[in-house]
């Protein structure tokens, strides 16, 4: 099993649609995220969760609506997308937050979802 | 808010020559710096990290250096082999948690045979 595991790998919905991604590591991290990639710009972090807790929204659309049953698993439901919603949706763990007396822990990423809204 | 800037937007290198990307940061504040390499359709690799107490670090052919007063770092790939051809991210980010961490706009490092 690889750390960090993404799945669809590709996605193509309506812009009605109702889809969910699916994220799962196997490294037995306690915080996982959300990043959002497009081209030309930097990674976007949009969800972060810590002991499945959540963290930080930073001002994500309602349209994206995560959920974190476990400290293994997290989801992302999209709902009622629009087409500039279309990117790479990557998933990612580390040990811990990390915080202000302690060194942040590295980030592991998976493969991403390749999401299209049409 | 930290604001990263990487350069250049893409490089071609000779297999064999080093390879330098540099980036610059805002914040005097943040303390940890990695860089992230990412292949075509997978996910971006933590390659090489430093922190705001060391000036070098180096991992084999690749090494990362830090100028605190001057705010940059940079990175650094000596003997490049096609493998090397990637995306590389660089970020920064200040001492409350990885969700204060930055990236930049990324790298296309392209390794001509």
């Amino acid at each position: 099993e690889t750390g960090v595991t993404q799945t669809p790998r590709h996605l193509v919905m309506g812009m009605t649609n109702k889809k969910s991604l699916k994220c799962e590591q196997h490294l037995g991290h306690n915080a996982m995220y959300w990043y959002k990639q497009s081209a030309k710009k930097p990674l976007e972090l949009m969800f972060v969760y810590s002991l499945e807790e959540r963290v930080e929204n930073n001002s994500v659309p309602s349209r994206f609506s995560p959920e974190c049953p476990n400290s293994s698993h997290l989801f992302l439901h999209l709902h009622t997308l629009q087409p500039e919603d279309s990117a790479l949706y990557l998933c990612a763990s580390s040990q811990d937050r990390g915080g202000p007396s302690s060194y942040n822990s590295p980030l592991h990423f998976g493969n991403g979802t390749r999401l299209t809204v049409t | 808010g930290e604001n990263v800037e990487q350069h250049p937007s893409t490089l071609s290198v000779q297999e064999g020559d080093s390879a330098v990307i540099k980036c610059t940061y805002s914040d005097s504040a943040s303390n940890y710096f990695p860089w992230y390499k990412q292949e075509l359709g997978k996910g971006p690799q933590l390659i090489i990290d430093i922190r705001s107490n060391v000036g070098e670090k180096k991992d084999q052919r690749i090494a990362v250096t830090l100028n605190k007063t001057a705010k940059h770092f940079s990175l650094h790939i000596t003997e490049t082999q096609p493998e090397d051809s990637a995306v590389y991210f660089c970020a920064a980010s200040i001492p409350f948690g990885n969700e204060k961490l930055t990236f930049g706009t990324g790298t296309r490092l392209t390794i001509i045979p």
